[in-house]
């Protein structure tokens, strides 16, 4: 497929655990997103990539989220000690070199924490 | 801080009909973009036009056109020809440097075609 995939396209956890969540951008694409939509928050900036490295961090709400990048490829959002706020779609979306104008999302994970 | 405000959490049209999906933005950035999403029931974001704060011309893709007003920082899309399967979620959202770094959204529209 030529899209973003996203795994697990579902994921229910009990509070406390840790759960990850994996993104494949598309090939080619040097930077990658992750943003979260919950109900009452709306769309959310969680963190970007460009290559392997993360220049902006900044949406992450608290050190029990964590994410990586390698190989300037897969990606995988680490939540540690899952809280019930923690419940929300997270998506990924990816974008090509140069800086380009438009972000293709993936179809996203719902988590639901317990 | 940016910050996009869309005012209309629900908006019903008739098909065959235009209709103005209202977003207004907030930002001291110089440049900056301007994009339009569609979420459908489904889920995936689609992503549907994007305008460059410094593009003197609106930006249009088909039967989508977006409205720009800098002056008035609105960037109102317009649908023309509402089709049954336009009824979706519609995100408005900017990227502070006119590059596509991070979004900010709007809470976004709910748009319903009616036959």
């Amino acid at each position: 497929g030529a899209g973003v995939s996203q795994s697990p396209s579902n994921k229910v956890t009990e509070k406390g655990k840790d759960v990850e969540l994996r993104c494949d951008p598309i090939s080619g694409h040097t930077a990658l997103y992750w943003y979260r939509q919950s109900l009452g928050q709306g769309l959310e900036f969680l963190i970007y990539f460009q290559g392997n490295s993360a220049p902006d961090k900044s949406g992450l709400p608290s050190d029990r989220f964590s994410a990586e990048r390698t190989g300037g490829s897969v990606s995988t959002l680490t939540i540690q000690r899952t809280q019930q706020e923690d419940s929300a779609v997270y998506l990924c979306a990816s974008s090509p070199p140069p800086t380009n104008n438009e972000q293709f999302f993936g179809p996203g994970t719902r988590l639901t924490v317990l | 801080a940016q910050k996009i405000t869309q005012t209309q959490p629900g908006m019903f049209v008739q098909e065959k009909e235009a209709v103005t999906l209202d977003c207004t933005y907030d930002t001291s950035d110089q440049s900056y973009g301007l994009f339009w999403y569609k979420q459908p029931s489904s889920g995936e974001m689609i992503f549907l036009i994007y305008q460059g704060s410094y593009d003197e011309q609106n930006a249009t893709e088909g039967r989508y056109s977006l409205n720009f007003q800098k002056a008035r920082k609105s960037a109102n899309l317009v649908i023309s020809a509402s089709q049954l399967g336009d009824s979706a979620m519609y995100f408005c959202a900017m990227s502070p440097w006119g590059g596509s770094e991070k979004l900010v959204f709007g809470k976004g529209t709910k748009l319903t075609v009616n036959p």
